[in-house]
C-alpha cells in the first residue's frame, strides 16, 4: 500500500506570508496526485489535481508542484479564509489520503 | 449546478443498519464512478472505496470488505452506502465523491 505523509501537520502563519505545505509518497505515484482544503463542518473542496492544475474557481494563490514521491502545496500570500486542513490524496494505486495540516493564521 | 446532496444524520444502537444514500444532480450519473469517504471525528479522511455507475460493481477497500455495502438506483441517480452490524468504530461522517465534487456529508452515531 501506498503511505502519504503530510507536514507539518499543524502550521502558523501571518496574513500575507508565503505558505508550503509537503506531502510524500512512499513510492513513485508519478503526477497523480490531488489537494484537498477541508474547513471546519464542511466537505472538502479540490484545489489541485495532477499534482499541478489548479481546479477551476480556485484562488490563483494556490499553486502545487512536484511529481514521483514529493509534492508541494504553495499558497503565495495566506488569507484569513485560508484557514482550514489541507489533505493530499493519492490516485496512483487505489487512493490514499495524507493524514493533513491545520493551517491557522498567527 | 452539479451537487451531491446526501441525507440527514442517522443515530443508531451497536448492531444495528444503516443506508445512507448520495442524490447527485446536474450531470450525468453515469459518467463518474462515486467514492466513499470516512471521516472520524477529529480525524482525517479514508477512502472506503468506489462503485462503478455504469455496471454497478463495487470496489472496497481492505478495511471496508466486510459490512459495508455499495450499491446504485440509477434511473434516480442515486448512490447508497449501508452499513450492517453497525458497532462504536463506525461513528463518523461519510462522504461521497466523485472527486471533483463532494456531497456534504452523513452523521452516523452509534451508541447504546
Amino acid at each position: 500500500d501506498i503511505q502519504m505523509t503530510q507536514s507539518p501537520s499543524f502550521l502558523s502563519a501571518s496574513v500575507g506570508d508565503r505558505v508550503t505545505l509537503s506531502c510524500k509518497a512512499s513510492q513513485n505515484i508519478n503526477k497523480y496526485l490531488a489537494w484537498y482544503q477541508q474547513k471546519l463542518g464542511e466537505a472538502p473542496k479540490l484545489l489541485i489535481y495532477n499534482a499541478n492544475s489548479l481546479q477551476t474557481g480556485i484562488p490563483s494563490r494556490f499553486s502545487g508542484s512536484g511529481s514521483g514521491t514529493d509534492f508541494t502545496l504553495t499558497i503565495s500570500s495566506l488569507q484569513p479564509e485560508d484557514v482550514a486542513t489541507y489533505f493530499c490524496l493519492q490516485h496512483n494505486s487505489w487512493f490514499t489520503f495524507g493524514s493533513g495540516t491545520k493551517l491557522e493564521i498567527k | 449546478q452539479i451537487q451531491l446532496v446526501q441525507s440527514g444524520p442517522e443515530l443508531k444502537k451497536p448492531g444495528e443498519s444503516v443506508k445512507i444514500s448520495c442524490k447527485a444532480s446536474g450531470y450525468t450519473f453515469t459518467d463518474y464512478a462515486m467514492n466513499w469517504v470516512k471521516q472520524a471525528p477529529g480525524n482525517g479522511l479514508k477512502w472506503m472505496g468506489w462503485i462503478n455507475t455504469q455496471t454497478g460493481k463495487p470496489t472496497y477497500a481492505d478495511d471496508f470488505k466486510q459490512r459495508f455495502v455499495f450499491s446504485l438506483e440509477t434511473s434516480a441517480s442515486t448512490a447508497y452506502l449501508q452499513i450492517n452490524n453497525l458497532n462504536i468504530e463506525d461513528t463518523a461522517t461519510y462522504f461521497c465523491t466523485r472527486g471533483d465534487y463532494w456531497g456534504q456529508g452523513v452523521m452516523v452515531t452509534v451508541s447504546s
